[in-house]
């Protein structure tokens, strides 16, 4: 099925590192969300962004709705082991009742 | 129950066999969304629920997958005669309308493998 593009597949970083990832889209989106997903259970949402440039926090976490509609941005500061999982967005198109996900962003915090 | 359930957790079985994945949404959730993730892939989407309607089918890999929703609560995904390559979790979300900025509520999934 249809993917999004996420980068990076993985990463490695010590505890206390900014941790960036980010998503591309051939598409226009009207909806993204950024998922966690730990081992063993379904994803949980993290933040949803609904408008083109739209800038919001959740904690440690910020993701941003790319003003080209056709990306988005999350970004975790001050990491922590508990980060550690996969990373998910998802968009949706304007009109359409599904979501496509990425690929997903492996993180592990090294302590 | 406070949030989505979804059973069998784990299901195995041999390939030409039949099976059934069943998911309680939130009570009140009228959207219901079936999706597949491989191992180590992102999550496809299968089928979505309005109601015990289906507006949109179009992620049903074959004709061998069907669901349906009663009640406009518990849905079922059935998979016909299996196949190797339908080894998967299949991940249920739940909704209150399917609107713009509705926020999906995942299950735990149901993990299947197909000797």
């Amino acid at each position: 099925g249809q993917q999004l593009n996420q980068s990076p597949q993985s990463m490695f970083i010590q505890e206390g590192e900014d941790v960036s990832m980010n998503c591309t889209s051939s598409s226009i989106f009207n909806t993204w969300l950024w998922y966690k997903q730990d081992p063993g259970e379904g994803p949980v949402l993290l933040i949803a962004l609904y408008k083109a440039g739209e800038l919001t926090s959740n904690g440690r976490l910020t993701a941003q709705f790319g003003i080209t509609r056709k990306d988005s941005f999350l970004n975790i500061s001050a990491s922590i082991p508990s980060d550690v999982g996969i990373y998910f967005c998802a968009g949706r198109a304007p009109g359409t009742y599904k979501y496509i996900f990425g690929t997903g962003t492996r993180l592990k915090v090294l302590a | 129950g406070a949030g989505v359930s979804q059973s069998p957790s784990n299901k195995v079985t041999e390939k030409g066999k039949d099976v059934e994945l069943r998911c309680d949404p939130i009570s009140g959730h009228t959207a219901l969304y079936w999706y597949r993730q491989s191992l180590g892939q992102g999550l496809e989407f299968l089928i979505y629920f309005q109601g015990n309607s289906a507006p949109d089918k179009s992620g049903l890999p074959s004709d061998r997958f069907s669901a349906e929703r009663t009640g406009g609560s518990v849905s079922t995904l059935t998979i016909q005669r299996t196949q190797q390559e339908d080894s998967a979790v299949y991940l249920c979300a739940s909704s209150l309308e399917g609107g713009r900025e509705e926020t999906q509520y995942f299950g735990p999934g149901t993990r299947l493998l197909v000797l």
